[in-house]
């Protein structure tokens, strides 16, 4: 009965590697984010959608493309995979069937390790 | 855009003192403002918001108030007991088309 839900919860992975972070919620949510946590814990957003629609797109670099199949599933790629890139990251979702606001629901993160 | 200050950084309190967090926003149009709990290791948890047509709110012990005209709010947690060390995070929110911007976090510790 998990709520929102991603995996993997670890990730190693070599610099240059292209690897994806899935993330799924049931909760019946409109709008699923993506957030970076650093070393800091400092939470910066990346991604917004809201029914599929990107809504915010936080100058993140070209090489994170999501992709929101439907509005339950909110996926993350990255591509050529670099040092600066390891970090925790959070999926989350909200009610929000206007636009994005702020997240009510976090996944239990992603550990991202990039050797 | 939207910047949040929060203060202090870090605060250890006796276990049944009263915690207090503050911060501050610099958009006098932000309308939204939640507060996370993230315990080591765990996701962040949404436990109480607020909107700007309100001054205050309760949920047991924990309560926030927003004073728009000084463009701050803050956090009280009443009667701590150790389950509230955590890292707690305020944000405020412009509108539905920008991002909830977030503060740098408060670790809170709670001894007993």
């Amino acid at each position: 009965d998990t709520a929102v839900s991603q995996t993997p919860k670890y990730l190693v992975t070599q610099m240059g590697n292209d690897k994806s972070i899935k993330c799924e919620q049931n909760l019946g949510h409109d709008t699923m984010y993506w957030y970076k946590q650093d070393s800091k814990k400092f939470l910066k957003i990346m991604f917004s959608y809201n029914n599929k629609e990107l809504i915010i797109n936080e100058t993140v670099p070209n090489r994170f493309s999501p992709k929101s199949p439907d509005k339950a599933h909110l996926n993350l790629h990255i591509n050529s995979l670099e040092l600066g890139d390891s970090a925790v990251y959070f999926c989350a979702s909200s009610q929000d069937k206007r636009v994005a606001g702020g997240p009510t629901t976090f996944g239990q993160g992603t550990r991202l390790t990039v050797v | 855009g939207e910047n949040v200050e929060q203060h202090p950084s870090t605060l250890s309190v006796q276990e049944g003192d009263s915690a207090v967090i503050k911060c501050t926003y610099s958009d006098s149009a932000s309308n939204y403002f939640p507060w996370y709990k993230q315990e080591l290791g765990k996701r962040p948890q949404l436990i109480i918001d607020i909107r700007s047509n309100v001054g205050e709110k309760k949920d047991q012990r924990i309560a926030v108030t927003l004073n728009k005209t000084a463009k701050h709010f803050s956090l009280h947690i009443t009667e701590t007991q150790p389950e509230d060390s955590a890292v707690y995070f305020c944000a405020a929110l412009y509108s539905g088309n920008t991002p909830l911007v977030f503060g740098k976090g408060t670790r809170l510790s709670v001894i007993a």
